[in-house]
């Protein structure tokens, strides 16, 4: 069965750090492009974040770009965003995702909650 | 990087037909044809429903349907049902490794 697991989410006051993980099975995770994608509840999808299948090829959007950072441990099958000086707006469920510039984004994890505040 | 355009609502009554515009621009949605759609129901993940503009992942059903003009992408969704009262995305690759999400768009069966 093709799983996503994310973890590491949680309460951060605005200018923290957090590092988010999501673990990988029933699929070729090494082969695999991957995506973060944040959802504040009851509002809609914001892209966040992608890597291609060795990270050399890497994309943010522009309200993370300087501050998130996104990378891959193709051995322990794991996805990473290492999120910097945090803000309030950054708040929101973090999804991990599968999926490639064509084929779009196939396979999601179940979502971990970030919340920054103080 | 300004997220693509749908409409907040749209409706139907069982088993007729709704479409859904996902308006960008040249730089989005007129330049590739990776566009994609996401069906998600309260409390769910996101599912994807069309890639590739057109194309239906193994499992949907082909009442799921989507084109693209210009700068706008559609996805129709025939023969509504009840399950189908959800929300709805569009996605859109932007060039140099970025990407881009619709505002949703929330579907009732009436």
């Amino acid at each position: 069965e093709v799983q996503l697991v994310e973890s590491g989410g949680g309460l951060v006051q605005p200018g923290g750090s957090l590092r988010l993980s999501c673990v990988a099975s029933g699929f070729a995770f090494s082969s695999a492009w991957m995506h973060w994608v944040r959802q504040v509840p009851g509002k809609g999808l914001v892209w966040v974040s992608q890597t291609n299948s060795d990270n050399s090829g890497v994309g943010y959007a522009d309200s993370v770009k300087g501050r998130f950072s996104i990378s891959r441990d193709n051995a322990k099958n794991t996805l990473y965003l290492q999120m910097n000086s945090l803000r309030d707006e950054d708040t929101g469920v973090y999804y991990c995702a599968r999926g490639g510039v064509l084929y779009g984004l196939d396979c999601w994890g179940q979502g971990v909650l970030v919340t920054v505040s103080s | 990087q300004s997220a693509l355009t749908q409409p907040p609502s749209a409706s139907g009554s069982p088993g007729q037909s709704v479409t859904i515009s996902c308006t960008g621009t040249s730089s989005d949605i007129g330049s590739y044809n990776s566009v994609s759609w996401y069906q998600q129901h309260p409390g769910k993940a996101p599912k994807l429903l069309i890639y590739e503009v057109n194309k239906r992942p193994s499992g949907v059903p082909d009442r799921f349907s989507g084109s693209k003009s210009g700068n706008t992408a559609s996805l129709t969704v025939s023969g509504l049902q009840a399950e189908d009262e959800s929300d709805f995305y569009c996605m859109s690759y932007a060039g140099s490794s970025k990407y881009v999400f619709g505002t949703g768009t929330k579907v009732t069966v009436l």
